[in-house]
């Protein structure tokens, strides 16, 4: 069974930084492209970051490019998001979702998504 | 605002049918594929639908997608009250240098 657990997330200031984590199983983590999606609370989803199978490919939305860095370690199926410089609008729920690709294309898919962690940034 | 457009809520009867569309330009859903989740709040969102109308294994076929011109369409048939959610279509958008992925505004569907 496919799983993807979030952590990390919760309470920071302003102007702070936070790191989520995502680990992964039921599936060979280093053949697939993962992505960050996040939703703020009652909004929809926005898609925030993705990395290829080998970490050559990454990219980012607008909204996080220059204060957010997506890394992964296939040795520990772990996906990890950096985030600094966190500001009010940064407040999501965090979700990881594996792609059914190895690397980012026109025809990605999120076939298997976590439950995601709260990200609250206030002072 | 979000670069593709759905409906905010539908609603339908126990059994009955429903249509969620979404909306976009050219170079966004008339060029790529658009893809469907089913998302209850708190839980992991779920792919419904991929490359616009293929279901992926353990999806009833209750649900179903279609793609025409710079639009895409999620029917469910037989509508039950475990099918409340909220609803995003998503694809690539391709019309920056870096590509990125976009997703609706989500619809809520009450039964």
């Amino acid at each position: 069974e496919v799983q993807l657990v979030e952590s990390g997330g919760g309470l920071v200031q302003p102007g702070r930084s936070l790191r989520l984590s995502c680990v992964a199983s039921g599936f060979t983590f280093d053949d697939f492209a993962i992505h960050w999606v996040r939703q703020v609370p009652g909004k929809g989803l926005e898609w925030v970051s993705h990395i290829s199978w080998n970490s050559a490919n990454i990219g980012y939305a607008d909204s996080v490019k220059g204060r957010f860095t997506i890394s992964r370690d296939n040795a520990k199926n772990s996906l990890y998001l950096q985030m600094n410089s966190l500001t009010a609008e940064d407040t999501a729920f965090y979700y990881c979702a594996k792609d059914r690709r190895a690397a980012a294309g026109t025809d990605n898919v999120f076939d298997y998504w976590g439950r995601g962690t709260l990200v609250t940034v206030s002072s | 605002q979000s670069v593709l457009t759905q409906p905010p809520s539908v609603s339908a009867a126990p059994g009955q049918k429903v249509t969620i569309s979404c909306s976009g330009g050219s170079s966004i859903i008339g060029n790529n594929y658009v893809s469907w989740y089913q998302h209850v709040p708190g839980t992991a969102p779920k792919l419904l639908i991929y490359d616009n109308s293929k279901r992926p294994s353990g999806i009833p076929d209750r649900f179903s997608g279609s793609k025409s011109g710079t639009s895409a369409t999620l029917d469910i048939t037989g509508l039950q009250t475990g099918d409340e959610a909220d609803y995003y279509c998503g694809t690539w958008d391709n019309r920056l240098s870096a590509g990125r992925w976009v997703f609706g505004g989500g619809t809520k569907l009450t039964v």
